[in-house]
């Protein structure tokens, strides 16, 4: 079945570490790609997207994800993550419609 | 302006009721979505409305759940006899077309005893 998968489900860094959340999807054909993210009890906010052009894309609070083709993946990345990081992230992929992922909980230790 | 509203924020209720949850999407914006959020999960797509078109209801998990869309903007998702699996978190979603950003309203926590 098509799909969207991220492959880490909780990931947990100290603060000024590197991260990296993987996001891989099955569909073919032109896709648009999203990161969003769910801070503790607030909702859903869109972190940063990709339609079409250069597939570098940078976001808000220092976030940027890499849109490769071949590899069908759009990982997200943060050089320098703080504890206010701390959240879960989603990764959606739009083909005929909006699929998630199951998310991955970022926890950063300060 | 406004973002996408839902109320009730939380709701409490015995097996068995029905329930009825709101969403007022953002004013212009002509699709409109319903996930379920379980904990430990992701997103569960629910159903879709696009303008006047058919909604897509592919996501509905039951017959138990419906929705509607009346006159192009406020959308209510309706569970009968409602069961504890159905206890999530219902959020909405609204985005100027099928394949743009979609922003989410806070959702509403459902709890079934």
């Amino acid at each position: 079945a098509q799909s969207v998968s991220q492959h880490n489900h909780h990931v947990i860094l100290s603060e000024a570490a590197s991260l990296e959340l993987g996001c891989n999807y099955s569909y073919g054909g032109t896709v648009n790609l999203f990161w969003y993210v769910q801070y503790p009890g607030q909702h859903l906010q869109l972190l940063l997207k990709y339609f079409s052009g250069d597939p570098l894309v940078k976001g808000i609070k220092g976030f940027e994800a890499e849109f490769i083709k071949s590899k069908f993946s759009f990982n997200l990345r943060k050089p320098s993550v703080q504890w206010s990081d701390t959240a879960e992230y989603f990764c959606a992929v739009i083909h005929n419609d909006m699929r998630f992922g199951a998310g991955t909980r970022l926890t950063v230790k300060p | 302006g406004a973002g996408v509203s839902q109320s009730p924020s939380n709701k409490v209720t015995e097996k068995g009721k029905d329930v009825e949850l709101r969403c007022d999407p953002i004013s212009g914006h002509t699709a409109l979505y319903w996930y379920r959020q379980s904990l430990g999960q992701g997103l569960e797509f629910l159903i879709y409305f696009q303008g006047n078109s058919a909604p897509d209801k592919s996501g509905l998990p039951s017959d138990r759940f419906s929705a509607e869309r009346t006159g192009g903007s406020v959308s209510t998702l309706t569970i009968q006899r409602t069961q504890q699996e159905d206890s999530a978190v219902y959020l909405c979603a609204s985005s100027l077309g099928k394949k743009d950003t979609q922003y989410f309203g806070p959702g509403t926590r459902l709890t079934v005893l």
